[in-house]
């Protein structure tokens, strides 16, 4: 059972290229969800999915995109890479996004530099 | 907007010791409460999960506690191992999932 899978684990971008990050859950999960991860800030959700067919924007959306593929895949785009996106992208999923019993899971995470 | 708090943002201890880590958050509309732990360079390993209607959860050496009406809640590490050296991180869960900043904690052999 592999869980959450991420791709790239490392990527780097020069400022204005574009690229996506991929990922998929083989857990069945309805909702899925993309943070980043900076020092000293913790993870801010960029954009998440309730469920197959919806996404919402999170508390950092400026400069990303998202497609919900299918119930298992969850991609991140940017379209014209800054360096203020250098970070660490981790992808999670949980069986639903409104539930007292339904605890997220994380993928490895993606390390961007942008240059 | 839910703010949550985790304070120290680095412990060390010898091994063998009890230790507890502390979480705070401002909003108590919640459904429930996870740590998690993250080693250097790796994603986020669900430890404990405790739901808003719980007082508490326990793993093995792990137990974490949960007082929604004061936004509290602590995870104990009894008999604490040089294993036991990571980032511990809390996320509360209302409409989203809010997380704190970590505590980063060395256990020394």
């Amino acid at each position: 059972n592999a869980g959450v899978t991420q791709t790239p684990k490392f990527q780097v971008l020069k400022t204005g290229q574009s690229m996506t990050l991929q990922c998929a859950q083989d857990m069945n999960h309805n909702s899925m969800y993309w943070y980043r991860q900076d020092p000293g800030m913790g993870l801010r959700l960029i954009y998440y999915s309730a469920s197959e067919g919806t996404t919402d924007k999170g508390e950092v959306p400026n400069g990303y995109n998202v497609s919900r593929l299918n119930k298992r895949e969850f991609s991140l785009r940017l379209e014209s890479a800054a360096p203020s996106q250098t970070s660490v992208y981790f992808c999670a999923s949980s069986e639903r996004s409104i539930s007292s019993n339904s605890p997220l899971h994380f993928g490895n995470g993606t390390r961007l530099t942008v240059t | 907007k839910q703010e949550v708090t985790q304070i120290p943002a680095a412990l060390s201890v010898p091994e063998g010791e009890n230790l507890v880590l502390n979480c705070s958050f401002t909003d108590s509309a919640i459904y429930n409460l996870q740590w998690f732990r993250q080693d250097p360079g790796k994603g986020l390993t669900s430890l404990l999960l405790i739901q808003s209607s719980q007082r508490e959860q326990t793993s093995g050496r792990l137990n974490a506690s949960l007082d929604k009406s004061s936004g509290r809640s602590t995870l104990y590490i009894a008999a604490s191992q040089p294993g036991d050296s990571a980032t511990y991180l809390c996320a509360v869960h209302g409409n989203q999932f809010y997380f704190g900043t970590g505590t980063s904690l060395t256990v020394i052999p």
